[in-house]
C-alpha cells in the first residue's frame, strides 16, 4: 500500500520560515518525480514545486519562487519544502504527491496545515 | 485566478447525470495538453478520478467520464449517488505559464 506522510506544519510569523517533509512508503520512490500542492481554507488547489527524480529539476510557483525551495533525499524516501519569508497568504494545507510523467498525482498525503499569522 | 474556468456548482438528484466543464484555452486545453479530474471529498486529500482525457484508475467507477473538445473539458457523473457529493477539479498543462495548472473546482450537490 502506498503511503504519503506530510508533516512539519504548524504556525509562523510573516517573514518565518518552516520545513515540511513527507515521507514516502510502498512504491520505488527514487524513479518518480514529486509535486508539493497547496490548499488555502475554503479555495482551490495551487501546484506549489515540483523534483524530478534525481533532482535535476526543480520548478516552482511563480508566487512561492525564490522563497521555496524543494528537495529529495532517495535513499530516505522522502521529500521537503523549505519554506521562507512566509506570508500570509501562504497559509494553507500542503500536500505531497506522486507525479506521473504525464503529468497528473495519482498518489497525495493527507496534507499538513501551514498557518502565517502574527 | 486560474486559466481553467469551472462552474462553482452543479447538482442533481440521485440517478440523475450531471456534467461539469472546464473551459480553458489554446495553451492549454486546446494545445493538446491531457485534462485529468480529481474528487475531493470533505476534509481529504484530492483523489485522482480520470487522466489523459478519459481515462480511470482501476477502482473509479465508470460513471465518471471524462471527455475532451476544442479548449475545454467535462466530466459527466451518471447515475448520481449521495457519495459522489465533492468537489472536483481539473488540471492541464499551460505552455504561456509553463507550469500545471487546476481548475477553480465545481461542487457537486445531490438533491
Amino acid at each position: 500500500e502506498v503511503q504519503m506522510v506530510e508533516s512539519g506544519g504548524g504556525l509562523a510569523k510573516p517573514g518565518g520560515s518552516l520545513r515540511l517533509s513527507c515521507t514516502v512508503s510502498g512504491l520505488t520512490f527514487s524513479t518518480y518525480s514529486m509535486n508539493w500542492v497547496r490548499q488555502a481554507p475554503g479555495k482551490g488547489l495551487e501546484w506549489v514545486s515540483s523534483i524530478s527524480s534525481k533532482s535535476s529539476y526543480r520548478f516552482y510557483a511563480d508566487s512561492v519562487k525564490g522563497r521555496f525551495t524543494i528537495s529529495r533525499d532517495n535513499f530516505k524516501s522522502s521529500l521537503s519544502l523549505q519554506m521562507n519569508s512566509l506570508r500570509v497568504e501562504d497559509t494553507a494545507v500542503y500536500y505531497c504527491a506522486r507525479a506521473h510523467r504525464d503529468g497528473y498525482s495519482d498518489y497525495w498525503g493527507h496534507g499538513t496545515l501551514v498557518t502565517v499569522s502574527s | 485566478q486560474s486559466v481553467l474556468t469551472q462552474p462553482p456548482s452543479v447538482s442533481g438528484a440521485p440517478g440523475q447525470r450531471v456534467t461539469i466543464s472546464c473551459a480553458g484555452s489554446r495553451s492549454n486545453i486546446g494545445a493538446g495538453y491531457d485534462v485529468h479530474w480529481y474528487q475531493q471529498l470533505v476534509g481529504t486529500a484530492p483523489k485522482l478520478l480520470v487522466y489523459g482525457d478519459t481515462n480511470r484508475p482501476s477502482g473509479v467507477p465508470d460513471r465518471f467520464f471524462g471527455s475532451k473538445s476544442g479548449t475545454s473539458a467535462s466530466l459527466a457523473i451518471s447515475g448520481l449517488q449521495a457519495e459522489d457529493e465533492a468537489d472536483y477539479y481539473c488540471q492541464s498543462y499551460d505552455s504561456s505559464l509553463s507550469v500545471y495548472v487546476f481548475g477553480t473546482g465545481t461542487k457537486v450537490t445531490v438533491l
